[in-house]
């Protein structure tokens, strides 16, 4: 049973112009919502976070989106860059150890 | 500050064998959590220490064991290694509920 679901496995975005990456998530009780940015052969590292008292934080280029009533978060890039091509890894927690989805392989094509 | 080390970072076991991995956190952090990562799966919570105590426990079998020493490094064990436990193990570190990884340790059992 996935609690934490990102069902694009991928997603190819020209530079310049907006990413958007989505996570659904199941459990109610998560309060506290996190991106992370994996490259290959490194750790995922923290990119952004949301609690569930806001529906909005915005850090530079990455601005994150909650919408708890649909149980919806997304991440938006602009503008998207070669350099943020990578794994995005959405993660929930409430007063648990953070659950991860599957993660969403971004593609920015120069 | 240092960041998350792991040794080894590769490893080739052979089925029904045992291995061992190790884990330094962020200095001052005292909870260690490691996840297995697999490219169907995403990251699954493993275990997670603090204060040499396992806090929290994920859904592995009994084969998958970990420990925290004094100093809060950590380790974990995997004994009679399935091929299906090739993976990349993933360590971190934190102080509250942002996670701090480790570059991780590519397990390949043949």
């Amino acid at each position: 049973d996935q609690q934490v679901k990102q069902n694009s496995p991928s997603l190819s975005v020209q530079e310049g112009r907006i990413s958007i990456l989505n996570c659904d998530y199941t459990n109610s009780m998560f309060d506290y919502f996190l991106w992370y940015k994996k490259y290959p052969a490194e750790g995922p590292t923290f990119l952004i976070s949301i609690s569930s008292i806001k529906d909005k934080n915005e850090d530079g280029r990455f601005t994150v989106f909650l919408n708890k009533s649909a149980k919806h978060l997304s991440l938006h890039i602009v503008p998207s860059q070669p350099g943020d091509s990578a794994v995005y890894f959405c993660a929930a927690s409430g007063n648990t150890p953070l659950v991860f989805g599957k993660g969403t392989r971004l593609s920015v094509i120069a | 500050k240092a960041g998350v080390t792991q040794t080894p970072r590769y490893l080739i076991k052979t089925r029904g064998q045992q291995v061992t991995l190790s884990c330094s956190p962020i200095s001052g952090h005292r909870s260690v959590s490691w996840y297995q990562q697999t490219p169907g799966q995403g990251l699954q919570f493993l275990f997670e220490y603090f204060s040499e105590t396992q806090r929290n426990k994920g859904n592995f079998p009994g084969r998958f064991s970990g420990r925290q020493f004094s100093n809060s490094r950590s380790e974990m064990n995997v004994s009679t290694l399935e091929l299906g436990d090739s993976a990349l193990y993933l360590c971190a570190s934190s102080l509250g509920q942002l996670l701090y990884f480790g570059p991780g340790t590519r397990l390949t059992v043949t």
